[in-house]
Order: C-alpha cells, then sequence, then structure tokens
C-alpha cells in the first residue's frame, strides 16, 4: 500500500523561482495537511483542506498557495521561493477532522534548499 | 496562546524504563497524539488519548491528565532502535494539531 506519496524527495530551488511540491494519497482521505517542519521547532500547519474543493489556511500560509481538485491531491505552491522557505516540508492525510478517526498519516517529505 | 512543551533531549539505557512528558495549553481540547519520527524519515502515529488515564500499546503506553494538561509517553525494554524523536501533539477545538517540538531520544547500550 502506496499510502501518501510526495515529489520530489529534495530539490535545490533558486530564489525568485516558482515550484509545487506533489503530495498524492491512495487511502481515499477527506482532510488533507501541508505541514513544515525546522530545526528546534514543531510540525507547522501551512494550509490543510477537510474535504475536496475546500482549503483553509493553518499557522505560516505566507508565500503558499495550494488547491484540491480531488480526493486524492494536494500539491503546494511557492510562487516566489525566498530563503526562509528553506524547511523540510510533510504532507499528510486523515479520515475526517473530528472524532476517532482523525489520526494524521504523513508522507516521507520533500526536503527543500532555497538559495 | 496554545503551547506544548516537552524536553528537548533524554538519554536512557537498553533495556530500561523512560518517561517522555509533555503538558499542553489549546484553546479547547479534542484529543493528545504521540507520534515517533526516525532521523531523516516522516512522523509515525503512536497513540491518541482523549479521556484520562493510561493507554497500554506492547511496550508503549500514554497516560494523561485533562485536568493538568499534562500527558506522558512510557517506553520499556528500551531497545536501540527506540531511538528518535518523540513528537507530542494536541488537538484543538478547531481539531488542528498543535506540535511540540519533539524529544530527542538517545538509547547507550
Amino acid at each position: 500500500t502506496a499510502g501518501i506519496t510526495q515529489a520530489p524527495t529534495s530539490q535545490i530551488l533558486a530564489a525568485g523561482r516558482s515550484m509545487t511540491l506533489r503530495c498524492t494519497q491512495d487511502m481515499r482521505h477527506n482532510a488533507m495537511y501541508w505541514y513544515r517542519q525546522d530545526l528546534g521547532l514543531g510540525l507547522r500547519l501551512i494550509h490543510y483542506s477537510n474535504t475536496a474543493g475546500t482549503t483553509g489556511k493553518g499557522e505560516v500560509p505566507d508565500g503558499y498557495s495550494v488547491s484540491r481538485a480531488n480526493t486524492d491531491d494536494f500539491p503546494l505552491t511557492l510562487a516566489s521561493a525566498v530563503p526562509s522557505q528553506t524547511s523540510v516540508y510533510f504532507c499528510a492525510s486523515s479520515d475526517s477532522t473530528s472524532g476517532d478517526t482523525d489520526t494524521q498519516y504523513f508522507g516521507p517529505g520533500t526536503r527543500l534548499t532555497v538559495l | 496562546g496554545q503551547n506544548i512543551d516537552q524536553p528537548t533531549e533524554m538519554t536512557a539505557t537498553e533495556g530500561a524504563i523512560v518517561q517522555i512528558n509533555c503538558t499542553y495549553q489549546t484553546s479547547g481540547f479534542n484529543g493528545l497524539f504521540w507520534y515517533q519520527q526516525h532521523a531523516g524519515e516522516a512522523p509515525t502515529f503512536l497513540s491518541y488519548n482523549v479521556l484520562d488515564g493510561l493507554e497500554e500499546k506492547g511496550r508503549f503506553s500514554s497516560f494523561l491528565s485533562r485536568s493538568k494538561g499534562y500527558s506522558y509517553l512510557l517506553l520499556k525494554e528500551l531497545q536501540m532502535k527506540d531511538s528518535a524523536s518523540y513528537l507530542c501533539a494536541a488537538m484543538d477545538s478547531n481539531y488542528q494539531l498543535i506540535w511540540g517540538a519533539g524529544t530527542k531520544l538517545i538509547i547507550k547500550p
């Protein structure tokens, strides 16, 4: 079972360039999330989607955008990358957003370096 | 504000027991999660507590006290493969997870 896949695994990006991080899940989960993880900090929520067709802003949304055209895919776009966006990005999904089925399952991550 | 506190690093000996504490302050509360994260890998789910008390799952147990805003993860019979970071996360009233920075657990032979 694939679960959640992310691409690319890692990327070096020049400042000012745009990039889309891809995330696909095969569990038919309703909710999907994008986090960034930086050394010494907890996971921080960038954007989320409770169901296909809807998205919401998390704790650190500036400089990022998302779309949720279908259940399986949740791409994250950096329109004009800056060095402070250097981080490890994790995509996650959960069956629901309330109750005991809201456990989040994570993809393997994308390590992004912006120079 | 919302906050999760857990120790930055702990060291324990193979075969021993270790308790990793977590305190939380959130707007509303819908449960407490523990995840394990090996270096360079994704977090993986360990446990979920929403009621007070101890939940046991093999060598790992998790405890919750809602009145104290406190949880701990207990790891028994430590193995070298348990060397990892352990992440505490509380779910707030909007069903968003608030994450601690993680506790790096070092296991020594």
